[in-house]
């Protein structure tokens, strides 16, 4: 599985866009990446997943670029809610039978300022 | 749906005994996975299973613990004997296979505390 490396910690301000980068240099041909949000003293969330170009829901966007190496996850006017820790996964998590086997790194603490 | 459910929420015992979570997945789910948070290893896979059967278990810390998965509808995790050093939060997550495998939905946790 793919090892991910992406910023410990950053900080913004409510109504900002929060662009989280992480870095997936070995990703393999049938990885897909996938972003969870966790809260304080609760479970990781799904946000979002995606294999290339630019993937959008109602929480957040995802772009890959064609290397594929990296992946920004944006949040779009951030809140004060917003504040928890975000993970970066890479896997071969495309819903093929595959079992998902997800390695969570570090994450990213993400604190929202008023 | 309910949710992932999992029991007990906390769980605070002895050096030696030995303890049982337990996890209930998403109805028509049919992978489950046992994850391990400390602030210092983070979130670590302990072990998952596929249709009710362990798939991965390379995670397991040593023999001490062990995971069941009788029917589709229960799991449990059991410590014996446990450590002060297995202090942590347990996470009990479901998925669909025939869906998105990647999209696991994670229970509250049992916080468990060993002195």
């Amino acid at each position: 599985l793919a090892k991910t490396t992406q910023p410990i910690s950053m900080d913004s301000y409510e109504g900002q866009e929060v662009n989280i980068t992480c870095s997936h240099n070995n990703i393999a041909t049938n990885d897909y990446i996938t972003w969870y949000q966790q809260f304080p003293s609760q479970g990781p969330r799904f946000i979002i997943q995606g294999y290339k170009t630019k993937v959008t829901n109602e929480v957040a966007s995802l772009f890959i670029p064609a290397d594929r190496k990296s992946s920004t996850l944006s949040l779009p006017r951030v809140s004060l809610s917003d504040t928890a820790v975000y993970y970066c996964l890479v896997g071969a998590g495309d819903g093929s039978g595959n079992t998902g086997k997800l390695i969570f790194g570090q994450g990213t603490t993400l604190q929202v300022k008023p | 749906d309910a949710g992932v459910i999992q029991s007990p929420r906390h769980e605070v015992t002895e050096m030696g005994q030995e303890v049982t979570l337990r996890c209930k997945p998403i109805s028509g789910h049919n992978s489950l996975f046992w994850y391990r948070q400390t602030m210092m290893r983070g979130l670590e896979l302990l072990i998952y299973f596929n249709n009710n059967v362990p798939i991965d278990d390379s995670g397991m810390p040593e023999d001490r613990f062990s995971a069941k998965m009788p029917n589709a509808s229960f799991s449990t995790l059991k410590i014996q004997p446990s450590e002060p050093r297995d202090s942590a939060v347990y996470f009990c997550a479901s998925s669909s296979n025939r869906d998105r495998a990647y999209e696991q939905y994670f229970g509250p946790g049992t916080r468990l505390t060993v002195t």
